[in-house]
């Protein structure tokens, strides 16, 4: 099926650790973007792309690093995980009506 | 200061019962969309307005952006248990710009 598709769905990791989180979509968005999810503090703007090869910082970028090579993928890299990372991660795509597509998310827990 | 103010935060209702949830700003966006998130999932989009006094309906969910673009509502007639999740409203502030900002969400459950 067509959409956003997130990898892993569920992650722990050790303080100090590093990942990435992937992000695959089928449907040739340009704008692509990652967002974290926490209790009473909604959905925050991590990073986000309008296009390959270019890449902005949203309102929570510390720690965060993105690239992105093509148009259809969007990873996201924890360099140095914190425990203070511990969220959900979701990639979301523009559709052509405005509105996002979302992927299902990563949990991710730093212990 | 949270720039999309969503209210009641949290909100549990009998089957059946009509509600209203609403997203409020002191700031003018150029559109407003609403999604529905439910338990371990990525929210996904049920409506966008974008003009000031826009009204749309989407079976039993009535959507009204108002007439300054500063704040809309949804209003839900009859709810049914397939309606619980979490309701987050998100705007753009500027036409064509690429990012939305996000409410905290109205958590809404529906009892049978």
């Amino acid at each position: 099926n067509a959409g956003v598709t997130q990898t892993p769905k569920f992650q722990v990791l050790k303080t100090g650790q590093s990942m990435t989180l992937q992000c695959a979509q089928d449907m040739n968005h340009e704008y692509m973007s990652w967002y974290r999810q926490d209790p009473g503090m909604g959905l925050r703007l991590i990073h986000y792309s309008v296009g390959a090869g270019i890449t902005d910082q949203g309102e929570v970028p510390n720690g965060y690093n993105v690239s992105r090579s093509t148009t259809e993928d969007f990873p996201l890299r924890l360099l140095s995980a914190a425990p203070s990372q511990t969220s959900v991660y979701f990639c979301a795509s523009r559709a052509a009506n405005y509105g996002y597509t979302f992927g299902s998310g990563t949990r991710l827990t730093v212990v | 200061t949270q720039l999309l103010e969503q209210s009641p935060q949290f909100l549990s209702i009998q089957e059946g019962e009509n509600l209203t949830v609403y997203c409020n700003s002191s700031s003018v966006f150029s559109s407003l969309q609403w999604y529905r998130q439910e338990p371990g999932e990525g929210p996904v989009l049920l409506v966008t307005v974008v003009t000031g006094g826009e009204v749309k309906k989407l079976k039993r969910l009535t959507f009204q952006f108002g007439d300054a673009r500063k704040d809309s509502s949804l209003h839900i007639t009859a709810a049914q248990p397939g309606d619980t999740g979490l309701y987050l409203c998100a705007g753009r502030l500027r036409a064509g710009s690429y990012q939305l900002t996000f409410g905290k969400g109205t958590k809404l459950s529906v009892i049978p």
